[in-house]
């Protein structure tokens, strides 16, 4: 069974610029879930969608957005890159329920110049 | 408002010995617990949960402990193995409004098992 996939593995962008970032989840898994993860953060929750609805919001800025297909894949943007954003990217599917393990995908590493 | 924390950034053991990584959460919502191992350049991926009605869960080398009184679990790992260095994060959910279904991590714990 294919694990999660996300692309594109790496990017560098500057600033001001927008960016999509992809992920398929596992087949048959109907949430996805994406982290943010930069040195000294941790894994910040930024959205999770399932059933092409978004479910959760963390606590960032309206330039993160995403989205969910029927296909049950997702895409995030952020908008009006900065600096800061430069950071590791985490795609994470689970089937759907309240509980059970999230999986992940290996991440979109993007830079922000 | 950090809701689950790793007070110990980093931890350093020998191979052989017991690791023993902490996590502490706030939200007494909270009531299902998981612990990740996150090598770099790979995602992070799932070592062993526990729900708020046990105490324990083992798998292997590794058990999670629970102390709801305390808001404390930890994660013990014996013996410690070389391919164990990695960053370990807790997570933990709860059904409280808008908490539900989502994941809460930790900043990590970067442990190093030395042969």
């Amino acid at each position: 069974k294919a694990g999660v996939t996300q692309t594109p593995r790496y990017l560098i962008k500057t600033r001001g610029q927008q960016v999509t970032l992809s992920c398929s989840p596992i087949s048959g898994h109907r949430s996805v879930s994406w982290y943010q993860q930069t040195p000294g953060q941790g894994l910040q929750f930024l959205f999770e969608y399932f059933s092409e609805t978004q479910r959760n919001k963390g606590n960032f800025p309206g330039r993160f957005s995403g989205r969910q297909f029927s296909n049950s894949r997702s895409e995030m943007n952020v908008s009006t890159l900065e600096l800061g954003d430069s950071a590791l990217y985490l795609c994470a599917s689970k089937t759907g329920g309240y509980t059970g393990e999230l999986f992940f995908g290996e991440g979109s590493r993007l830079t922000v110049l | 408002d950090q809701q689950v924390k790793q007070n110990s950034p980093s931890l350093s053991v020998q191979e052989g010995r017991i690791s023993i990584l902490n996590c502490d959460y706030t939200n007494s919502m909270f009531d299902y617990f998981l612990w990740y191992k996150k090598y770099p350049a790979e995602g992070p991926t799932f070592l062993i949960s526990i729900s708020s009605i046990k105490d324990k869960n083992e798998d292997g080398r590794f058990t999670v402990f629970l102390n709801k009184s305390a808001k404390h679990l930890s994660l013990h790992i014996v013996p410690s193995q070389p391919g164990d260095s990695a960053v370990y994060f807790c997570a933990a959910s709860g059904n409280s409004g808008g908490s539900n279904y989502k994941l809460t991590f930790g900043k990590g714990t970067l442990l190093t098992v030395n042969p």
